[in-house]
């Protein structure tokens, strides 16, 4: 069974670098299939799209934090990463990995999820 | 840019059945396909419709989607209301023109 669990620093401080990795388990991130993404939720607030990776490196990023953003993919170690740079408060977020179904364009399975604060 | 509206929240009782829309701004909703997530309190989101209306494994045929062209909008279906059904459920597709995936507002279901 597919699993994905994100890691990295629950607290980040302003200006900083938000960097998480997303590891994935009981299957292999080598698909023609499949894309991987990042997707957060604000406190109280709805789902917003980060970004996805292809296995290749190929990379799509939501248009308003594109100039912050980069995905990474290590096919050799089955993870992929996300790195936002110059994060505020407004930055503060549960961060989810997903796998993004290339066929319709949406995820299928998801990560538990991790919290990240932005505060000094 | 290509949005998508849902009801803030909607409520039903137990063994009745609920319908949560989700509108298109502009375009042809039926361009690319609609997902649905469903959202329990302090969990992971879960998806319970892919590709307008399939059902992954696992979750029951009470949850059913469909898409309406002449009215640019999806729904999603939950028939014989459970407890365990009280959620936020978010819709979900893609912006083709500039490569966005785009989440609905989000809808949050109370079962009285």
């Amino acid at each position: 069974q597919l699993q994905l669990q994100e890691s990295g620093p629950g607290l980040v401080k302003p200006s900083e670098t938000l960097s998480l990795t997303c590891t994935v388990s009981g299957g292999s991130i080598i698909s023609s299939s499949f894309y991987w993404g990042w997707i957060r939720q604000p406190p109280g607030k709805g789902l917003e799209w980060i970004g996805s990776i292809y296995y290749d490196g190929s990379t799509f990023y939501n248009p308003s934090l594109k100039s912050r953003v980069t995905i990474s993919v290590d096919t050799s170690k089955n993870h992929f990463s996300l790195n936002l740079r110059s994060v505020t408060a407004a930055d503060t977020a549960v961060y989810y990995c997903a796998r993004v179904m290339a066929a319709v364009v949406g995820m299928d399975v998801w990560g538990q999820g991790t919290t990240v604060a932005v505060a000094s | 840019n290509f949005m998508l509206t849902q009801p803030h929240s909607v409520s039903e009782s137990p063994g009745k059945t609920v319908t949560i829309s989700c509108a298109g701004s502009s375009g042809s909703i039926a361009s690319n396909y609609v997902q649905w997530y469903q959202q329990r309190p302090g969990s992971a989101p879960t998806t319970v419709i892919y590709g307008n209306y399939e059902r992954p494994s696992g979750v029951p045929d009470r949850f059913s989607g469909s898409i309406d062209s002449s009215s640019n909008s999806a729904s999603l279906v939950i028939s014989g209301l459970k407890t365990e059904d009280e959620a936020d459920y978010y819709c979900q597709s893609y912006d083709s023109s500039n490569h966005n995936y785009v989440f609905g507002t989000g809808t949050k279901v109370t079962v009285l």
